[in-house]
């Protein structure tokens, strides 16, 4: 079983719906929790950072990080044509994504129709 | 502005050379990484360093090497190239900050592209 499990899609959904991603982890060790956004041919870009369990709000996104579950999601309203992209979730039980690096998830490929 | 770049962004090379791939942050971040990503296995750890003069492998180092001799660069050398070795490249970077902040993660250079024939 990998560390990170995370569904590779593709999602297809049109504009303006909630999406809703979500990465599974078996390391109680992670603490520190992470969704990058990866467009094609670029490198990935930090999204949100979550530290330990709870909800972060920023915007039109949302990531939620249930430890008892080992489960975190990331939602994204009103969806928009330019949120198309591969959504990463990496995972580290270290600051900085230290000792050890991030753990990555393998991304899911999200498209969102005009 | 404070930035991560890698170079070159595309390269082709043949079985066996010697490769360096090029790693530079101006954010002064003590930390640097080396990912490769595949597609069916996503992004995987090749090489870290937590400051200069230090290395420390990763899931996947077998005929990879680094070295750090100043905090701004974290070169990555294939030794001699194989096909397998045929993949995107990222250069990462982060600072150990305060925990629970967005300075404790890792930033990404643009990847290199490389083609191993």
């Amino acid at each position: 079983q990998k560390e990170v499990e995370q569904d590779p899609g593709p999602l297809s959904v049109p504009e303006g719906a909630i999406v809703s991603l979500n990465c599974t982890y078996s390391n109680s060790a992670f603490q520190y929790f992470m969704w990058y956004r990866q467009y094609s041919r670029k490198g990935p870009e930090l999204l949100m950072y979550t530290y330990s369990s709870g909800n972060k709000e920023d915007g039109r996104f949302t990531a939620q990080v249930d430890k008892s579950s080992k489960y975190i999601s990331l939602f994204i309203r009103d969806s928009q044509p330019s949120d198309s992209a591969t959504y990463l979730c990496a995972m580290s039980g270290y600051s900085g994504g230290g000792a050890d690096g991030l753990t990555f998830g393998k991304g899911t490929h999200l498209i969102i129709q005009p | 502005d404070a930035e991560i770049t890698q170079s070159p962004r595309h390269k082709i090379t043949e079985t066996g050379r010697q490769v360096t791939l090029a790693c530079h942050q101006t954010w002064n971040h003590n930390n640097m990484f080396w990912y490769r990503q595949d597609l069916g296995h996503g992004l995987r750890l090749i090489h870290y360093s937590y400051g200069v003069q230090d290395t420390n492998k990763g899931e996947v180092s077998d005929g990879y090497s680094v070295s750090r001799s100043n905090t701004e660069d974290l070169p990555l050398t294939l030794e001699s190239a194989a096909s397998s070795q045929t993949s995107v490249y990222f250069c990462a970077s982060s600072e150990t900050g305060l925990a629970g902040t967005s300075t404790d993660t890792q930033y990404f250079g643009p990847g290199t592209r490389l083609t191993v024939l």
